[in-house]
Order: C-alpha cells, then sequence, then structure tokens
C-alpha cells in the first residue's frame, strides 16, 4: 500500500526558507503513469494547489503561478522522495503542507500524505 | 490564475440530496473531462471521491455522484448521512502553467 510521509522542519523564521521532504514508500516514485506534487491549507482555509513534478525532471516540473517566483520542486529518485522549498516567507505561509501522487491519467491525487503543520513565526 | 468558483456552504437534511457546483473557465473545467472531488472532514487528510469527472475510486459510496456542462461541474449527494458532513473541494486539469487547480471549498451541514 502506498504511503506518503512529510518531513521537515516545523517552524521557519520570516525570510528564510521553508523546506520539507515527502517520502514515498510501498512503491516507486519512478512510474512514468504519476506526477508528485505539493498542496498546502492555511488554518481555516480551503486548499492551494502549490505544483508538481514528474520523477523524469525539471522538463516536467509545474507551479502555482502565484507562488512561482519563490517555489522550487525537485525529486530524488534513488530516494524515493521528492522537496518542496518555499523562499521568503511570511506569516501567510503558514499552513498544513500535505504531499500527494497526481495520476496522470485522471489528473487526480489519489493518495495523500498525513499532512504537516508548519508556523512562520520569529 | 484563479481558484474555481464553489458556494461557501451548502446545507441538507438526512436523505435528502444536495448539489455542489464548482465552475471554472474554458481552459479548465470547461476544456476537459478531468474534474475531481474531494472530501475532508475537519482535522484530516482530504480524500479523493469523484475522478474524471463522474468515476468513483473503489470503496467509495455509490451516493456521491458526479457530472459537469459547459465550464460548471457538480457533485451530487444522494440519502444525505450525518457523516457526509465536511468540507468538499473540487479540482481541474488546468491548460495554465500550474496543470492543476482547487476550488475554494464548500462546507457541507446535514441538518
Amino acid at each position: 500500500q502506498l504511503q506518503l510521509q512529510e518531513s521537515g522542519p516545523r517552524l521557519v523564521k520570516p525570510s528564510e526558507t521553508l523546506s520539507l521532504t515527502c517520502t514515498v514508500s510501498g512503491g516507486s516514485i519512478s512510474r512514468s503513469a504519476y506526477y508528485w506534487g505539493w498542496i498546502r491549507q492555511p488554518p481555516g482555509k480551503g486548499l492551494e494547489w502549490i505544483g508538481t513534478i514528474h520523477y523524469s525532471g525539471n522538463g516536467n516540473t509545474y507551479y502555482n503561478p502565484s507562488l512561482k517566483s519563490r517555489v522550487t520542486i525537485s525529486v530524488d529518485t534513488s530516494k524515493n522522495q521528492f522537496s518542496l522549498r518555499l523562499n521568503s516567507v511570511t506569516a501567510a505561509d503558514t499552513a498544513v503542507y500535505y504531499c500527494a501522487r497526481l495520476h496522470s491519467s485522471a489528473w487526480s491525487l489519489d493518495s495523500w500524505g498525513q499532512g504537516t503543520l508548519v508556523t512562520v513565526s520569529s | 490564475q484563479s481558484a474555481l468558483t464553489q458556494p461557501a456552504s451548502v446545507s441538507g437534511s438526512p436523505g435528502q440530496s444536495i448539489t455542489i457546483s464548482c465552475t471554472g473557465t474554458s481552459s479548465d473545467v470547461g476544456a476537459y473531462n478531468y474534474v475531481s472531488w474531494y472530501q475532508q472532514h475537519p482535522g484530516k487528510v482530504p480524500k479523493l471521491m469523484i475522478f474524471d469527472v463522474s468515476s468513483r475510486p473503489s470503496g467509495v459510496s455509490n451516493r456521491f455522484s458526479g457530472s459537469k456542462s459547459g465550464n460548471t461541474a457538480s457533485l451530487t449527494i444522494s440519502g444525505l448521512q450525518a457523516e457526509d458532513e465536511a468540507d468538499y473541494y473540487c479540482a481541474s486539469y488546468t491548460t495554465s502553467s500550474s496543470l492543476v487547480v482547487f476550488g475554494g471549498g464548500t462546507t457541507l451541514t446535514v441538518l
């Protein structure tokens, strides 16, 4: 059974970089049918798409235009992991961050991590 | 890129049916049959309920159904049950550089 698990610092200072890693177990990240994505949810608010990557590399990376200037998503197939970096964070970036699998035949998110709350505060 | 438009809230009594709309554009909902719906209970992880506009993943009740007309997709829940009370989000494939766009979410209250 596929499992995704987010990891990384839970507290980040304003203006610094938020870094999270999603470890995939129970299946390979290198399957062509899937992309791997990040979604966030500020407290009490809705889901916001951050972006997604295919294992084949940077040419297949897509970002929410509103975050594109600050976001980098990368993949490490040797570790079966993908990562999120969000630069120059502010309090508005405080949210639960989810990683998920995006099935490219239906463009739907069919498997999610448990989510991790990242707080931006000094 | 704008989020898809959903009503903030809907409500219904047990046993009734409700419909949640999700309005996009000709670049997302109207362009492809790649609309999905997610259910999220408070403090829980979102769960895929519908994909490809109207297909249900294994294990999802057939009380949940989806449809689409033009730029608007809809989720219908029939035979409402207390356990259906949750937030519901639509999402769509989009021709924009983001690949995916979410709706703002709808809170379903079972009266």
